[in-house]
């Protein structure tokens, strides 16, 4: 079974300075990790995602996360937030042997300050 | 391309009333179709999943149905709505591997009243 913990429901950073959101992952089989973005009042954007192969990731929209197996963590950053990057964030995992169904962590919001 | 289309976009509705929401993918065959509910502050809550016409698997027990009808076809349905059944409901499709993430509608804000 696959789980995921978003730590911070709410986080709250100055534009232009770094953006990190935290996600760690409990599978009990190699992992596939993705972000996804909600704005409000929309449908969930896809942000990026690991499968296998380069651990870092890059995105859209000047994001990236790193999947670190030692640490089951998938942590997603940005150096520079841009007020357009105020939404929810989630982070989901999907185990590739066997389960069809994403798992969504709980989400994060992402506020940026003028 | 493939696309995935949700309508309506807002709904407001008595309590008592039926609902019905639609979901409709383009593009692909087969396509994994899910129904999502996320409440006011909280998640995503996964509420029905098909993997074929006919083929529902509820998640959670509810006030709410869904059926497909057609192979790329989605419905949300009640007969009679609750004011807990308010909030912002969302359509997603995926592959038959789903390991590529899943697509998302743009949803449907429905509010009991």
């Amino acid at each position: 079974a696959q789980s995921v913990t978003q730590l911070g429901s709410h986080v709250s950073v100055s534009e232009g300075a770094l953006v990190l959101l935290r996600c760690n992952y409990s599978s009990s089989v190699p992992p596939y990790l993705f972000w996804y973005v909600q704005y409000p009042n929309q449908g969930l954007q896809l942000l990026l995602k690991y499968t296998t192969g380069a651990t870092l990731v890059k995105g859209i929209n000047g994001f990236e996360a790193e999947f670190k197996k030692s640490e089951t963590s998938f942590h997603l950053t940005k150096p520079s937030a841009h007020m357009s990057d105020a939404a929810e964030y989630f982070c989901a995992v999907i185990g590739i042997q066997g389960a069809q169904k994403l798992v969504f962590g709980q989400g994060t919001r992402l506020t940026i300050n003028p | 391309s493939q696309t995935i289309h949700q309508w309506p976009a807002t709904l407001v509705q008595p309590v008592g009333s039926p609902l019905s929401l639609e979901c409709t993918v383009e593009g692909t065959s087969n396509p994994n179709l899910y129904w999502y509910r996320q409440a006011a502050g909280r998640g995503l809550q996964l509420l029905f999943y098909s993997v074929g016409i006919g083929q529902i698997s509820s998640e959670v027990p509810q006030n709410l149905s869904a059926s497909r009808p057609q192979d790329r076809q989605f419905i949300l349905s009640s007969k009679k709505l609750l004011l807990s059944d308010s909030g912002f409901y969302l359509c997603a499709w995926s592959g038959m591997d789903t390991n590529y993430g899943y697509t998302f509608g743009s949803g449907t804000r429905l509010t009991v009243v």
